[in-house]
């Protein structure tokens, strides 16, 4: 079946843009992440949904990051005014997990990769 | 969340079995072990997890040390499309997010 897909797959802005990223999760998945993934480096979670509800942005770096799920399907992650260390992988992964519940893998997508000029 | 420590790089020869080690010795009683892999240009892939118990599937086996404090994920077969950066996570059964370190940059030569 579908993957979890990510569009645009690259994104080049200039500094002091907006961008937005958008998620499509597997179907019927109830969790999505967000994570970012800086060069070298491992991905690091940005923030949690458990159907339209955000549960947990306590790994969001700056008020200028905003992530939205409204209707529990497609998440839209947001960044305002766009500096050179926002460029990163930004991947997204949803599961069937729910919290305080039973453990599910995560599946990922390929990620969007934004460049900041 | 509890730490991780993995080796940065290993290397294995094709069709050869590939040990990747992960020590975790402040483990909880309710951390669950998970390894994902991340090859090349794309999103990191679950491997397998477990809790107390070694486990297999078809992918890899997970063998956990008796007092928890580290495990090893096993490749029986290394193949050329085995080459990836291999995690090794902890999870607690209340959080969903999954905290990656470095991870093990795994070479496969033909």
């Amino acid at each position: 079946g579908a993957g979890v897909s990510q569009s645009p797959r690259y994104k080049v802005a200039k500094r002091g843009q907006d961008v937005a990223l958008r998620c499509d999760p597997i179907s019927g998945h109830v969790s999505l992440f967000w994570y970012q993934q800086a060069l070298g480096q491992g991905p690091e979670f940005l923030t949690y949904f458990q159907n339209e509800a955000q549960l947990d942005k306590s790994g969001l770096p700056s008020d200028r990051f905003f992530a939205e799920r409204p209707e529990g399907s497609v998440s839209t992650l947001k960044i305002q005014r766009t500096q050179q260390e926002d460029s990163a992988v930004y991947l997204c992964a949803s599961s069937n997990y729910l919290a305080g519940g039973r453990l599910f893998e995560q599946y990922f997508g390929p990620g969007t990769r934004l460049t900041v000029t | 969340d509890a730490k991780t420590t993995q080796p940065n790089s290993m290397e294995s020869n094709e069709e050869e079995p590939v040990h990747l080690p992960c020590n975790h010795s402040t483990i909880s009683g309710t951390d669950y072990i998970h390894w994902y892999r991340q090859l090349p240009s794309q999103g990191p892939e679950y491997v397998i997890h477990g809790l107390t118990s070694n486990v297999n599937n078809r992918m890899a086996s997970l063998a956990i040390a008796e007092d928890r404090k580290s495990s090893t994920l096993i490749l029986h077969r290394a193949t050329l499309r085995d080459a990836a950066v291999y995690y090794c996570i902890l999870t607690g059964s209340n959080t969903g997010k999954l905290i990656f370190g470095q991870g093990t940059t795994l070479q496969v030569k033909p």
